[in-house]
């Protein structure tokens, strides 16, 4: 059973425009989500993170946006660079204990 | 600061052999986690050690993984027999006390042949 989904699978945006993932989650109990970066031969880089308690949190052009109701929570990518381009993992956890991630989800940035 | 650190960075290894993977955290993290990806899928949650402790070791999948992390600092994980399933690419990943931000390593990636 996933604990959390992720979506799209993969990603193709032209440079400029805004990239958009979501996730979803189960488990009420889930008091932190991340976001994590990972370019190919390097681990997850921590990117961005928000608590429950705030529905946005945004950080450059790197945007949280989370509804705590619908346990649903997106990440979104302003201005999207090719830089950018790289996969992107949701997770969740509680308590400062271990993660449960999404799926990821490959980005794609066009020139 | 050095950033969480593995070794190997690729392993090859036969059906039936061993393999011990190895982390050093980041210096003054008690928490340590080790994860794994297999192709595709979700990076899964494997076991967590806070300094020389295992705090939770329910994501092992069977008696063949063994973690150790001596006297709290690095962390070997050892795989015997390795079976076919194995393969994926481990990480591992400190914090510091009660904190939630986890920072990863490079991963090894363990290819079972």
């Amino acid at each position: 059973q996933q604990q959390v989904k992720q979506s799209p699978q993969s990603l193709i945006v032209q440079k400029g425009g805004i990239s958009i993932i979501n996730c979803a989650y189960e488990n009420t109990a889930f008091d932190y989500f991340p976001w994590y970066q990972q370019f190919p031969g390097k681990g997850p880089a921590l990117l961005i993170a928000i608590r429950p308690d705030v529905s946005e949190k945004k950080e450059g052009r790197f945007t949280i946006s989370f509804n705590k109701s619908a346990k649903q929570f997106s990440l979104h990518i302003m201005d999207s660079q090719p830089g950018d381009s790289a996969t992107y993992f949701c997770a969740a956890t509680g308590t400062a204990s271990k993660l449960t991630f999404g799926t990821g989800t490959r980005l794609q940035v066009t020139l | 600061e050095a950033g969480v650190t593995q070794f190997p960075s690729h392993s090859v290894i036969e059906k039936g052999q061993t393999v011990t993977l190895r982390c050093d955290p980041i210096s003054g993290h008690d928490n340590l986690y080790w994860y794994r990806r297999v192709m595709g899928k979700e990076i899964k949650f494997l076991l967590h050690f806070v300094k020389e402790s295992k705090q939770d070791e329910s994501g092992m999948p069977n008696n063949r993984f063994l973690a150790e992390r001596t006297g709290g600092t690095y962390s070997t994980l050892k795989v015997q027999p390795a079976e076919l399933e194995d393969s994926g690419v481990y990480f591992c990943a400190s914090s510091q006390d009660i904190a939630y931000e986890q920072y990863f390593g490079p991963g090894t990636r363990l290819t079972v042949t």
